[in-house]
């Protein structure tokens, strides 16, 4: 039982380029959700996922995509990465939303040069 | 727009001593309050889940309590040890069923 796992754990990007970050659970969780998370500023979201083709924005959406296919998979997409998009990122998710707490990633830590 | 404080920002104590860490929230319209485990450089670890209707939850040596009312929570640590030592988060989950976490509190348990 591999709980939330995200890939990579570390990755150099320069201004412009693009890339996908991954995030898979194995719990059947319906609720998923990203956050980065930057010193002096806590963990903030990016974007969350209620179910398999539900996504909505949350407090940083800007710059980022996210699409949910299937329940297990929540990838988020830099479009055009940014040197204030430099952070940790992390992808947690939940049985739902009500009656369960959250299950996080170890993170991707993401340097854009 | 729920606001998560903590305090204290950062608390350094001898081993064996017993601590509270506070968590405070604006809007007590709450599903439920986490307390998470952060070491340096990792993920998110979590303690403790207190469920609305409930007032404590408890775990080993910590003890967390949640008064929604007055919107406030705490976790107690029971006999610190150096182990210890990490940033303690806590995240409230309102209606709109996203979490917002405070910015935690860094605890350094000293030998």
């Amino acid at each position: 039982n591999a709980g939330v796992t995200q890939t990579p754990k570390f990755q150099v990007l320069k201004t412009g380029q693009s890339m996908t970050l991954q995030c898979a659970q194995d719990m059947n969780h319906e609720y998923m959700s990203w956050y980065r998370q930057d010193p002096g500023m806590g963990l903030r979201l990016i974007h969350y996922s209620v179910g398999a083709g539900i996504t909505d924005q949350g407090e940083v959406p800007n710059g980022y995509n996210v699409s949910r296919s299937t329940t297990e998979d929540f990838p988020l997409r830099l479009l055009s990465a940014a040197p204030s998009q430099t952070s940790v990122y992390f992808c947690a998710s939940s049985s739902d939303g009500i009656n369960y707490g959250y299950t996080f990633g170890s993170g991707t830590r993401l340097t854009v040069v | 727009k729920q606001e998560v404080t903590q305090i204290p920002a950062a608390l350094s104590v001898p081993e064996g001593e017993n601590l509270v860490l506070n968590c405070s929230f604006t809007d007590s319209a709450i599903y439920n309050l986490q307390w998470f485990r952060q070491d340096p450089g990792k993920g998110l670890t979590s303690l403790l889940l207190i469920q609305s209707s409930q007032r404590e939850q408890t775990s080993g040596r910590l003890n967390a309590s949640l008064d929604k009312s007055s919107g406030r929570s705490t976790l107690y640590i029971a006999a610190s040890q150096p182990g210890d030592s990490a940033t303690y988060l806590c995240a409230v989950r309102g209606y709109g069923q996203n979490f917002v976490f405070g910015p935690g509190t860094r605890l350094s348990v000293l030998p």
